[in-house]
């Protein structure tokens, strides 16, 4: 089982649309979680951090969190085709932070 | 620009030389952290800093690799007798001690020949 699990897709919404992306962890003792954006040939960006279950809104993303379930996800509203991109979730206990390989995601225009 | 920094953006080299890449964190920020990447993966951890302590380093990383942060600032990271295998995108990040939230830098990649 692998440390932070992600749907690779490819999710593909239309422009407007929601999209959904998830991700589940195996360390019960995780403390933070992040989603990172990733475009191709570029850096990871920070989008979100949550740190708490519930969920966490910022502009057009909302994270959320289930502690009891392991699991964490990002929802972006109104997609526009320029969050097209690979999102990474990455979950932390102390100073390690695993990332999952990553979901990409295609808005169509 | 007081993002994170470094250098070189690309590198390539033959199977067996020696190559050192640079990170230059944001200045405030005390914690300095290595990941790898290649592709279709997420970046994976190697090593962390805490000032010029080095306090985890991967038991994925084999004794060829080496990274130093003298005086808590910049850091290199130095790969020895490089092989086709380290091939990737060498990502660095720093965080500051109260939020363990880390902004990436630009990357280096590598390629071995």
């Amino acid at each position: 089982q692998k440390e932070v699990e992600q749907n690779s897709g490819p999710l593909s919404v239309p422009e407007g649309a929601i999209a959904s992306l998830n991700c589940t962890y195996s360390d019960r003792g995780s403390q933070s979680f992040f989603w990172y954006r990733q475009y191709s040939g570029k850096s990871p960006e920070l989008i979100m951090s949550i740190y708490s279950n519930g969920d966490k809104e910022d502009g057009r993303f909302t994270a959320q969190l289930n502690k009891a379930s392991q699991y964490v996800s990002l929802l972006i509203r109104d997609s526009q085709p320029s969050d097209s991109a690979t999102y990474l979730c990455a979950v932390s206990k102390g100073f390690k932070t695993i990332f999952g390989a990553g979901t990409r995601l295609f808005v169509k225009a | 620009d007081t993002g994170v920094s470094q250098n070189p953006r690309h590198k390539i080299t033959k199977r067996g030389q020696n190559v050192t890449f640079r990170c230059d964190p944001i200045s405030e920020h005390n914690r300095l952290y290595w990941y790898r990447q290649t592709l279709g993966q997420g970046p994976e951890f190697l090593t962390y800093f805490q000032n010029e302590a080095q306090l985890e380093k991967s038991r994925l990383l084999s004794d060829r690799f080496s990274a130093e942060r003298p005086k808590g600032s910049f850091s290199t990271l130095e790969i020895q007798r490089t092989e086709q295998g380290d091939s990737a995108m060498y990502l660095c990040a720093s965080s500051l001690s109260i939020t363990d939230t880390q902004y990436f830098g630009p990357g280096t990649r590598l390629t071995v020949l």
